[in-house]
């Protein structure tokens, strides 16, 4: 597509439950990542996946969080077991080895805002 | 760990007047980008200055960059209404084409009243 898709844009869920949240990167764009944004904050690097390698984990905070990606497509974030801290806009960008390494900046998508209640 | 710095945190100003954010980094960098965030959502890629350049202009924007003193200005000229939101640094450490993971300050929410 013409940008990143993210979905849902909201999600509200009980404390507890697991969610997933799903990013469409752009045709095309070999790296992957998804960051958190908790209110008024500044953005937290979680994950980056970046063509065939394995993925840069480091900022997972916890083993409730897991990301998957399929080849250069579609990622999915989960975070198992819910707690209230999680409760945050989770932002999914992708890049390009065009775009991201001098020539431009990241593409990001419109965010999922998670809300456990 | 925290990389950039956006100063100050929050700005309010009258349209018309000029805008200036600066951001401090701690460590040593392959550039540095500008990115604005409206109403809490997506972020819009602004501008990206490499650490061998110093200064760079896109439209109303202007972007310094001062590796010696790990810092960089965003200059927004003849602010309008519609520039009011928060306004991020963004750092990459990586080299030689690779990507890595962009490192964000906490942002600097501006206003600029009508």
């Amino acid at each position: 597509g013409a940008g990143v898709s993210q979905s849902p844009s909201n999600k509200v869920t009980e404390k507890g439950k697991d969610v997933e949240l799903r990013c469409d990167p752009i045709s095309g764009h070999t790296a992957l990542y998804w960051y958190r944004q908790r209110l008024g904050q500044g953005l937290e690097f979680l994950i980056y996946f970046q063509g065939n390698s394995a993925p840069d984990k480091s900022g997972l905070p916890s083993d409730r969080f897991s990301a998957e990606r399929t080849g250069e497509s579609v990622s999915t974030l989960t975070i198992q077991r819910t707690q209230q801290e999680d409760s945050a806009v989770y932002l999914c960008a992708s890049s390009s080895p065009r775009t991201g390494g001098g020539f431009g900046g990241y593409t990001f998508g419109s965010g999922t805002r998670l809300t456990v209640v | 760990s925290q990389q950039g710095e956006e100063d100050p945190q929050a700005l309010s100003i009258q349209e018309g007047e000029n805008a200036t954010m600066n951001c401090s980094y701690k460590t040593s960098i392959n550039n540095l980008q500008w990115y604005r965030q409206n109403s809490g959502r997506g972020l819009v890629h602004l501008i990206l200055i490499r650490s061998n350049e110093r200064e760079k202009h896109s439209g109303r924007l202007r972007v310094t960059l001062d590796t010696s003193k790990k810092s960089s200005s965003l200059l927004i000229t003849a602010s309008r209404a519609a520039d009011t939101a928060s306004y991020f640094c963004a750092t990459s450490l990586n080299y030689g084409g690779s990507q890595g993971n962009l490192i964000f300050g906490k942002g600097t929410k501006l206003s600029v009243k009508p």
